[in-house]
């Protein structure tokens, strides 16, 4: 059963910390997401990828936010420094060519920033 | 640019009961539209799509959906609800045909009540 995982699934940290969120894609899935989830928002695109390449970050505060893909197997959301205004549910989502634009997400990161 | 539109945030109804939750949609092109479901703590999974053809569309869990283009919606079903169908239920857009970004709508939550 293929699925989108994502580590960790819970983060707490101090303002100011730096807090790095992993997630593998589904096996030959080449576009990948990224979003955020709070109460006050919604779901917010911030940045995806395809074929390893960064697409749109656009919804992504620059300064303090990264988001890269090393390979094809791994996409990564830095946050450095972090604020407790970050605190909310990253979810990422794959999808593969043809697919009609269907998304897979991941379970989430539930991160709260003190 | 595609948008989407779910008129209701919060939906309450009686467990057994019919329930619709609305979708509406505005594109200048031809769509491809979804409804996912997030169960609490996790993250969204596809409940149905519409890509073309018949504009009944029948999901997983009894739902289904109706796609009616004079008046761009995109309506969800139930005919009698089961308490474990409380969840938020989010409609999508995204333009037929090649690779596009998906824009979700803020989210309805459905709570049956026993």
């Amino acid at each position: 059963d293929a699925r989108v995982t994502q580590t960790p699934r819970h983060k707490v940290t101090e303002m100011g910390q730096e807090v790095t969120m992993r997630c593998q894609p589904i096996l030959g899935h080449n576009t990948v997401f990224w979003y955020r989830q709070t109460m006050m928002q919604g779901l917010e695109l911030l940045a995806y990828f395809r074929n390893r390449a960064p697409l749109d970050d656009s919804g992504m505060p620059k300064d303090r936010f990264s988001a890269e893909m090393p390979d094809a197997t791994l996409a990564t959301l830095k946050i450095q420094p972090s604020e407790p205004r970050d605190s909310a549910v990253y979810f990422c989502a794959s999808l593969r060519d043809r697919s009609y634009n269907e998304q897979f997400f991941g379970p989430g990161t539930r991160l709260t920033v003190l | 640019a595609q948008s989407v539109t779910q008129l209701d945030s919060q939906v309450p109804v009686f467990e057994e009961a019919p329930v619709e939750l609305r979708c509406n949609y505005s594109s200048s092109v031809s769509v491809y539209l979804f409804w996912y479901v997030q169960y609490p703590n996790q993250g969204l999974q596809l409940l149905l799509k519409y890509l073309s053809g018949s504009t009944l569309v029948k999901g997983i869990n009894g739902f289904e959906a109706e796609f009616n283009k004079s008046q761009t919606s995109f309506h969800l079903r139930k005919p009698s609800v089961h308490i474990s169908d409380t969840a938020e239920y989010f409609c999508a857009v995204t333009i037929s045909g090649g690779y596009q970004k998906v824009t979700f709508g803020i989210g309805t939550k459905l709570q049956v009540i026993p």
